[in-house]
């Protein structure tokens, strides 16, 4: 079966643009996650979807990021007015209820 | 404040050697440790997990241990074999107000050389 996936693999954009950055999970998870990861580090929380509703959204570093899972499946990163320091891997993941987390391959974005 | 760490960045191992990575915690409210393996230009993949009511979970050439008194656990893996040259994170997760978020380390580079 499909593993999750994101779109795109990588995203440029200028500082200052807006970007979304798109996950689809396996389907049938129940559980989204959203991860970002920088060069030499682990993946880093940021928010966390149970159905369509934000149950934790305590890693979102400011009001720049939002994200949004309107029918309980796909979900959308939205950042806004970028910054270079939003440079970083995103990685989302999906699972089933008391199951593991699967990820996709990952969005890299650069912002210039 | 890193709750989980990896103090070794990289491993080098020859191939049918064990290959031992290790991980430190400081959070005691955590109730379940994973390890990840991650191959360049991919995202991690499970590999092992472990509950906080075990010791010990074993799976083919992969073992996790884990010692709570002194927050600690490591991964074995034997045979190490070419293909297992990846970085391996250590992930600790609780369930706190609903959410199931992981607490990643840095990852340990391993390399299992032929």
């Amino acid at each position: 079966g499909a593993g999750v996936s994101q779109t795109p693999s990588n995203k440029v954009t200028e500082k200052g643009k807006y970007v979304e950055l798109r996950c689809d999970p396996i389907s049938g998870h129940t559980a989204l996650y959203w991860y970002r990861q920088s060069l030499g580090q682990g993946p880093e929380f940021l928010i966390y979807f149970q159905g369509t509703g934000a149950a934790d959204d305590s890693g979102l570093p400011n009001d720049r990021f939002f994200a949004v899972r309107p029918e309980g499946s796909v979900s959308t990163l939205k950042i806004q007015r970028t910054e270079r320091g939003d440079s970083a891997m995103y990685l989302c993941a999906s699972s089933p209820p008391d199951g593991e987390q699967y990820f996709g391959p990952g969005t890299r974005l650069t912002v210039t | 404040d890193q709750q989980v760490k990896q103090n070794s960045p990289s491993l080098s191992v020859q191939e049918g050697r064990i290959s031992i990575l290790n991980c430190d915690y400081t959070n005691s409210m955590f109730d379940y440790f994973l390890w990840y393996k991650k191959y360049p230009a991919e995202g991690p993949t499970f590999l092992i997990s472990i509950s906080s009511i075990k010791d010990k979970n074993e799976d083919g050439r992969f073992t996790v241990f884990l010692n709570k008194s002194a927050k600690h656990l490591s991964l074995h893996i034997v045979p190490s074999q070419p293909g297992d040259s990846a970085v391996y994170f250590c992930a600790a997760g609780y369930s706190q107000g609903g959410s199931e978020k992981l607490v990643f380390g840095k990852g340990t580079k391993l390399t299992v050389n032929p």
